[in-house]
């Protein structure tokens, strides 16, 4: 089984310029999350998708990030117009439907490395 | 809110030597732990998880768990260290309280060094 992959695996562009970056989850995966590590800090939540819904967005930084995932499938995180601090790893999970309390494991990507100079 | 601590940045050990990186949380509800390792280069592999019943929790290549919900505490354990267990390991909690929504808070990972 394919785990999840992340495209492109690095990313260089200058500020004010525009990201797209792609996360595929595994196969089957309702949900599917944004995480994001900046500056060798904490990894931090970004937003959750159920489908093609948006559960939970609250871990979005501002209105310069847009996430969309159109069918339930794979999902895309727009970075627009890019700033110096939004520099950092971005990392995607996805996990199967919601057990009881939410106990399911998420299952990371390979993340993305953007540089934004 | 929920949170988590890792206190040591690094822990330096020696092949053969236990190992030991430390994790403490706070949420409102019942904790859901988990780890993560990250491997120079890869992405975050889960290691094992801790939900409910027994305090210790055996996960992928021989690391362990030990649940601690006096002292708040996750901490990794793994008897004997190999080399190839050097990597940055995270530890993540989620609250059980459904209004905390299902997204993990990651503690600020704990970069382990085994040296031959």
């Amino acid at each position: 089984e394919a785990g999840v992959t992340q495209f492109p695996s690095h990313s260089v562009i200058e500020k004010g310029q525009t990201v797209t970056l792609r996360c595929d989850p595994i196969s089957g995966h309702d949900n599917l999350y944004w995480y994001r590590r900046v500056m060798g800090k904490e990894i931090k939540f970004l937003l959750h998708f159920v489908k093609e819904s948006k559960q939970d967005e609250s871990g979005m930084p501002n209105n310069r990030f847009l996430a969309e995932r159109t069918g339930g499938t794979y999902s895309t995180l727009k970075v627009q117009p890019a700033e110096l601090e939004d520099s950092g790893v971005y990392f995607c999970a996805s996990s199967t439907r919601l057990l009881a309390g939410g106990q399911e494991t998420q299952y990371f990507g390979p993340g993305t490395r953007l540089l934004v100079l | 809110a929920q949170s988590v601590a890792q206190p040591e940045d690094q822990v330096n050990v020696a092949e053969g030597n236990p190992l030991t990186v430390k994790c403490t949380y706070s949420v409102s509800g019942n904790p859901y732990l988990f780890w993560y390792v990250q491997y120079p280069n890869r992405g975050l592999q889960f290691l094992l998880k801790y939900i409910t019943g027994d305090n210790l929790v055996k996960g992928s290549y021989g690391f362990e768990a030990e649940f601690n919900k006096s002292q708040t505490s996750f901490h990794l354990k793994k008897p004997s260290a190999l080399v190839s267990d050097s990597a940055l390991y995270f530890c993540a909690v989620r609250d059980s309280l459904k209004a905390a929504g299902n997204k993990l808070t990651f503690g600020g990972g704990t970069r382990v060094l085994v040296k031959p």
